[in-house]
């Protein structure tokens, strides 16, 4: 079935460092793909999607490019924050058994922490 | 005021009682799912339901039952709880389909003893 592999973690960078967080998935198709943050105590919220091919999603200083030829959607920041320590979830969508798409499917989930 | 909101926040239980956890949102959204976050296991699906006559198991419904009350309630039960369900429970939204994007409320925290 489908799948998202991601990084594990915990990844601890200093400020200003370059960040990538790998993900790569298993699917039928190419379907859109996510990123979602979770800042301590919350619950997880959109960071980025592409939906097609060659398509970059980008928001806040972080961007990710659908690669369907690696079947990748790395994570990167080129100077990170302490703000930016959170837990990054890599996902797509989770096919039901219509066919079509609905809920998501997460990878594990990288736990980020940037140090002053 | 949060989109999503979930209640309890925390819960404390012991093995074999039932439990309830319920989601609302004032979204307007049609889509409404429950998942469950394990420590180093990501995020599962639990249920979901695409209006009020719709309810769809995900990943893991073993152990769990939900109830969409209205279109914007949903309620997730554990008719007799047991340890390994302590974990993590999500609430989330989404308008339907081709928008996959999906609003989470902030969490339950249940402890089965």
């Amino acid at each position: 079935g489908d799948s998202v592999t991601q990084m594990e973690g915990p990844v601890t960078l200093s400020e200003e460092a370059f960040l990538t967080i790998n993900c790569t998935y298993t699917a039928t198709g190419y379907p859109s793909l996510f990123w979602y943050v979770q800042y301590p105590g919350e619950g997880l919220q959109l960071l980025l999607k592409a939906t097609k091919a060659d398509d970059k999603g980008s928001n806040k200083g972080f961007e990710a490019t659908y690669r369907k030829e690696t079947t990748s959607f790395h994570l990167e920041k080129g100077s990170v924050q302490v703000s930016d320590s959170a837990v990054y979830f890599c996902a797509l969508p989770w096919p039901n058994s219509g066919g079509g798409a609905d809920g998501l499917t997460f990878g594990k989930g990288t736990h980020l922490i940037i140090q002053p | 005021d949060a989109d999503v909101t979930q209640t309890p926040r925390n819960r404390i239980t012991k093995t074999g009682k039932r439990i309830m956890l319920e989601c609302s949102q004032t979204k307007g959204h049609d889509r409404m799912y429950w998942y469950r976050q394990d420590p180093g296991l990501g995020l599962q699906l639990i249920y979901y339901s695409f209006d009020v006559k719709d309810i769809n198991k995900g990943e893991i419904s073993d152990g769990y039952s939900v109830s969409r009350q209205a279109q914007a309630k949903f309620s997730l039960s554990l008719e007799s709880a047991i340890p390994n369900q302590t974990a993590l429970y999500f609430c989330a939204t989404s308008r339907g389909v081709g928008y996959n994007e999906q609003f989470f409320g902030p969490g339950t925290r249940l402890t089965v003893l």
